[in-house]
């Protein structure tokens, strides 16, 4: 049973920077991708960015281009997932996820959820 | 890349049926069968309903089917029941490794 665990809430000042982690048990990490994925409050879900360890390879939503770093450590089946130049904006819920590709092919749904890590971005 | 655009609401009946629609473009849905449904009930992690248009992870209830026409997908619960009340959220394949998730609906059960 795969097992996605988040690291804990996180308050910022806007212009700065937070680091998400996504520690994954059970599966083959390097397997699968992991999916970054957002909900601000009483919003919608929105894709962020996806990494495919296998292939040390990472894809963005234009949105956040130029403003996320989404990596992953193999050695410890973890996932990190770093948003720079916070705004208020950018207050949410952020959530992990995999995607059960195999190889260097997105699985192209995500069948396991991390419990979410709440971001507020205030002054 | 625009959210794929869902009804804001729809309710029914327990014991109906209703279908939740998530429309989008020849860019995501109209060009790939890669569509998936997530349903979230409030404050909890979305659970994976329905996956490449039509299929059902093990688990999750008969009662709730997909399918797609041209640009635009349905998910349909049938034989409505209290627990299905939840935000549902469409979610596609838009091409260069890229996603695009529903607006989200929010399902009333009367």
């Amino acid at each position: 049973q795969v097992q996605l665990v988040q690291s804990g809430a996180e308050v910022k000042k806007p212009g700065s920077s937070v680091k998400v982690s996504c520690k994954a048990s059970g599966g083959t990490f390097s397997r699968y991708s992991i999916s970054w994925v957002r909900q601000a409050p009483g919003q919608g879900l929105e894709w962020m960015g996806t990494i495919i360890p296998i292939c040390g390879v990472a894809n963005y939503a234009q949105k956040f281009q130029g403003r996320i770093t989404i990596i992953a450590d193999e050695s410890t089946s973890t996932a990190y997932m770093e948003l720079s130049s916070l705004r208020s904006e950018d207050t949410a819920v952020y959530y992990c996820s995999r995607d059960p590709g195999n190889g260097c092919n997105y699985g192209y749904y995500f069948d396991y959820w991390g419990q979410g890590t709440l971001v507020t971005v205030s002054s | 890349q625009s959210a794929l655009t869902q009804p804001a609401s729809v309710s029914g009946s327990p014991g109906q049926s209703i279908t939740i629609s998530c429309t989008g473009t020849s860019s995501d849905v109209g060009t790939y069968n890669l569509v998936s449904w997530y349903q979230q009930y409030p404050g909890k992690v979305p659970k994976l309903m329905i996956y490449e248009v039509s299929k059902r992870p093990s688990g999750v209830s008969n009662r709730f089917s997909g399918s797609k026409s041209g640009n635009t997908a349905s998910l349909t619960i049938s034989g409505l029941q209290a627990e299905d009340e939840a935000d549902y959220y469409c979610c596609s394949y838009a091409g260069s490794s890229r996603y695009v998730f529903g607006t989200g609906t929010k399902v009333t059960v009367l």
